[in-house]
Order: structure tokens, then C-alpha cells, then sequence
């Protein structure tokens, strides 16, 4: 069901920058890009989402490739509050969100 | 997420009973998704629902799941005779209105089903 790849895990270090990839080959023109994150015993958090141009907002940015096949959330500084399941997700005029296994994010301090 | 209001939060049920989740979803959203997360993987879509009308249910097992969105009330998914393989985290998720898919959905905190 998953139309996204993104890697199994990540570590990063405390108050550093984090890029967490996210790869979608197989994206529409209609398809927006969401992230999401789900701390533990949780529900998923909507992070950010873009359709073409890289956006910012007061938890992260996302940069777009310009073919659209990728995509980027960068965490600008690392807090142990980030330490989540991060989820790409292509959301198109239907009704689906298709979330795929994530990537856990671990933050070390 | 306190926006969206599931219950209960635990839910613990012997095979054959039956379960009933709830979803209250945000003030002003007429849109209800249903996902179920078992332990260790990611989301699985379930059903789409309106008020009063089911728009998706793709993802819901045809015997002995069901779910509603009346017009007044919670969303409801109903699963009957549960066994073993129906434990997992249910999460309900609502957005505003169709066609705005640009707009995230906002999920509530889920309900953690255990069949004995």
C-alpha cells in the first residue's frame, strides 16, 4: 500500500540538525507530501506537509527535489523530544493517507 | 491530538465478546479515518467515513468489522466475535471536509485493544 521509502532508523546527537529522507519514485502531480511523527503510545502528529516548493513552519522544513521523487524533513536541532516513528506520506484527491513503517528517529543526548 | 477523543483508551475483551471504539472528532470536522496499528508496524488504513455514509472501506475486513458516523454522535467501529489477531492500537483521525486534501488529519491517541 505504501508508495514511500524511507529507512528503517536514524540516530542523531542532541541539538544538531537532522535529515530524514524520505524517497516516492512513483508520485503524482495531485500527490501532496505529508509528514507525520507518533511518539510512543500515541497518535500520529502532523509535522509538515509541501506539493512542490520546500515549506517551513515553527517544527521543521521540508525540502522537495524538483522532480519530485524525494523529499527531506529536516529537524533543525535535535531535542530527546523528537525521538519518534517519522512518516512519509503521499496524500492524493482520494482518501487515503498511506503510511508505511517510518523511520524511528533515536536522539542521543 | 486532544483534539480528536477516542474511548475508551484500554479496551481489554475475551474472544467471541464483542468490542465498540468510539471517535469524537474535532469541532468543526465532518470527516472520520480509521486506522489500525498492530505492534512493531506502521499504520494500516481501515475506513473513510462521512456523516451517515461510509465513502471507503477498502481497508476493513468484510466479516465482523463495521463502522459508522451518525448524524449526531461519536463514530463507532464495532468489531464482533474478536479474537487474538484483532489486539492492536485503533486510531481515529478526522479533517474538515473532502477535497481539501492538502490538509492534515489530526488523529486522537488511540485505543489499545487486548483479546484474551
Amino acid at each position: 500500500d505504501a508508495k514511500t521509502t524511507q529507512p528503517n532508523s536514524m540516530e542523531s546527537n542532541e541539538e544538531e540538525p537532522v535529515h530524514l529522507p524520505c524517497n516516492h519514485s512513483t508520485i503524482s502531480g495531485t500527490d501532496y507530501i505529508h509528514w507525520y511523527r507518533q511518539l510512543p503510545s500515541q497518535g500520529p502528529e502532523y509535522v509538515i506537509h509541501g506539493l512542490t516548493s520546500n515549506v517551513n513552519n515553527r517544527m521543521a522544513s521540508l525540502a522537495i527535489a524538483e522532480d519530485r521523487k524525494s523529499s527531506t524533513l529536516i529537524l533543525h536541532r535535535a531535542t530527546l523530544r523528537d525521538a519518534a516513528v517519522y512518516y512519509c506520506i503521499l496524500r492524493d484527491t482520494g482518501n487515503q493517507f498511506y503510511f508505511g513503517t517510518g523511520t524511528s528517529l533515536t536522539v542521543i543526548p | 491530538n486532544a483534539g480528536v477523543m477516542q474511548n475508551p483508551r484500554h479496551l481489554v475483551r475475551r474472544r467471541g465478546q464483542e468490542a465498540r471504539l468510539r471517535c469524537s472528532p474535532m469541532k468543526g470536522h465532518s470527516h472520520v479515518y480509521w486506522y489500525r496499528q498492530l505492534p512493531e508496524e506502521g499504520l494500516k488504513f481501515m475506513v473513510y467515513l462521512q456523516k451517515e455514509n461510509i465513502i471507503d472501506e477498502s481497508g476493513m475486513p468484510k466479516e465482523r468489522f463495521s463502522a459508522e458516523f451518525p448524524k449526531e454522535g461519536p463514530s463507532i467501529l464495532r468489531i464482533q466475535q474478536v479474537v487474538r489477531g484483532d489486539s492492536a492500537a485503533y486510531f481515529c483521525a478526522s479533517s474538515p471536509r473532502q477535497g481539501t486534501y492538502n490538509s492534515p488529519l489530526h488523529f486522537g491517541n488511540g485505543t489499545r485493544l487486548t483479546v484474551t
